[in-house]
């Protein structure tokens, strides 16, 4: 099992839209969560970190379901500049906190 | 405040070249690491390092080595370039801990070798 899967996508959705990212992680002793995003040909930037009570930020709401070990990231009212693509991390307690590890990511292109 | 830097943004290698990447960061963090991105494989770690002198091997090491000899650079290094070594390169800093724990990437060096 890979350490940290997401869906494949690509999802294409029209503006206006609601779009939900899911992601699992295989070590129950990770210790952050967070979902980053990918511009074509650009950098990985953090979008928002996933705190255990779920968390909200402007148009975007994160949760994590530790027992599921399950990560979601909900976009609602897509605009086009969310067109990206969207990685999940998860970073390891312990000895391997230097360490995160991030999913492929998923493709998202939001259409006028 | 720059952030993350990296030089050269993109080169072509003929096989068997060899090359330094370099990565440069202003935020005095501990942590570096260098990952290379290709299509359909996700960011997957080279080398890291957790402070200034040390170095270690992350998932895809083979035909690179590293150096961080002062805690603000932090260097890749391709002795014998190989196709397979085509890829995107990015550098990334964070603290080591603390509410911020964000890990900055730097643009990234697109690396074609012939």
């Amino acid at each position: 099992r890979k350490e940290v899967e997401q869906d494949p996508g690509p999802f294409n959705v029209p503006e206006g839209a609601t779009v939900a990212f899911n992601c699992t992680y295989s070590n129950s002793a990770s210790q952050s969560f967070f979902w980053y995003r990918q511009d074509c040909r650009k950098e990985p930037k953090l979008l928002m970190s996933v705190y255990s009570s779920g968390n909200e930020d402007g148009r975007f709401t994160a949760q994590l379901n530790r027992a599921s070990q399950y990560i979601s990231l909900l976009i609602r009212d897509s605009k086009l500049s969310d067109s990206a693509t969207y990685l999940c991390v998860v970073k390891d307690s312990g000895g391997s906190n230097y360490k995160l590890t991030f999913g492929k990511g998923t493709l998202l292109t939001v259409n006028p | 405040n720059a952030g993350v830097t990296q030089t050269p943004k993109f080169r072509v290698l003929k096989t068997g070249q060899s090359m330094t990447l370099l990565c440069a960061q202003d935020m005095n963090h501990e942590y570096m690491y260098w990952y290379r991105q290709d299509p359909g494989m996700g960011l997957r770690l080279i080398h890291y390092s957790v402070g200034e002198g040390t170095t270690a091997k992350g998932e895809v090491p083979d035909g690179y080595n590293v150096s961080r000899l002062k805690k603000q650079n932090f260097l890749l290094g391709l002795e014998s370039a190989a196709p397979s070594q085509t890829s995107v390169y990015f550098c990334a800093s964070r603290r080591p801990q603390g509410a911020k724990e964000t890990q900055y990437f730097g643009p990234g060096t697109r690396l074609l070798v012939l």
